[in-house]
């Protein structure tokens, strides 16, 4: 059973321009959060959805930022009109939803805005 | 959700040492996880300890929870070089919620 997925695990971008980082889920695992973390700090929680819906978007900037998780295929972080500030490692994790609430990581992908 | 702190922020110690380190939080959980995150990589679920439970064994690890004093603790008992890394602890008060992380503490262990 392979583990959380994302691609690409490093995404360089210029300012302005916008970035897409995506995330398959652990097969069966219909939960998906995304975190970020910033160097030398903890993650923190941006967005949480289920299959086609956004559950809790309590940590996502108000502009700029968008995610998704469509019936087929991954998940969909967005950010539009990077800045250097966007410059972070970008972590997905899902769980089951069948009361077990262990979310599984993903390697993570690094963002880097020049 | 609420945010579990770590304590100490950093712990160096030799191999075959044990390392403890605590986690405290302040309102009532449903349970609460102990994740590793080795330098660069993403977090890896270490163990997951309900809040009717007092303590839980996997390996090398022992997880103690307190609800009373709404702590808890991690041991790794016979460090090991490869267990270098930051700790984090992410307790919950109802499942499928986000978690929220602290500082963590990075423990060093030296061959």
């Amino acid at each position: 059973n392979a583990g959380v997925m994302q691609n690409p695990r490093h995404l360089v971008r210029r300012r302005g321009q916008e970035a897409r980082l995506r995330c398959s889920p652990m097969k069966g695992h219909s939960h998906v959060y995304w975190y970020r973390q910033l160097p030398e700090e903890g993650l923190k929680f941006m967005v949480y959805l289920q299959k086609e819906n956004i559950i809790d978007e309590s940590g996502m900037p108000k502009e700029r930022f968008s995610a998704e998780f469509p019936k087929e295929g991954p998940s969909i972080l967005r950010i539009q009109q990077v800045v250097r500030g966007d410059s972070a490692a970008y972590f997905c994790a899902s769980s089951d939803g069948q009361g077990r609430e262990t979310q599984y990581f993903g390697p993570g992908t690094r963002l880097l805005v020049l | 959700s609420q945010q579990g702190e770590e304590d100490p922020q950093a712990l160096s110690i030799q191999e075959g040492e044990n390392a403890t380190m605590n986690c405290s939080y302040k309102t009532s959980i449903n349970n609460l996880q102990w994740y590793r995150q080795n330098s660069g990589r993403g977090l890896v679920h270490l163990i997951l300890i309900r809040s009717n439970e007092r303590e839980k064994h996997s390996g090398r690890l022992r997880v103690t929870l307190d609800t009373s004093k709404k702590s808890s603790s991690l041991l790794i008992t016979a460090s090991r070089a490869a267990d270098t890394a930051s700790y984090f602890c992410a307790p919950q008060n109802t499942g499928f919620q986000k978690l929220v992380f602290g500082t963590g503490t990075r423990l060093l262990v030296s061959p």
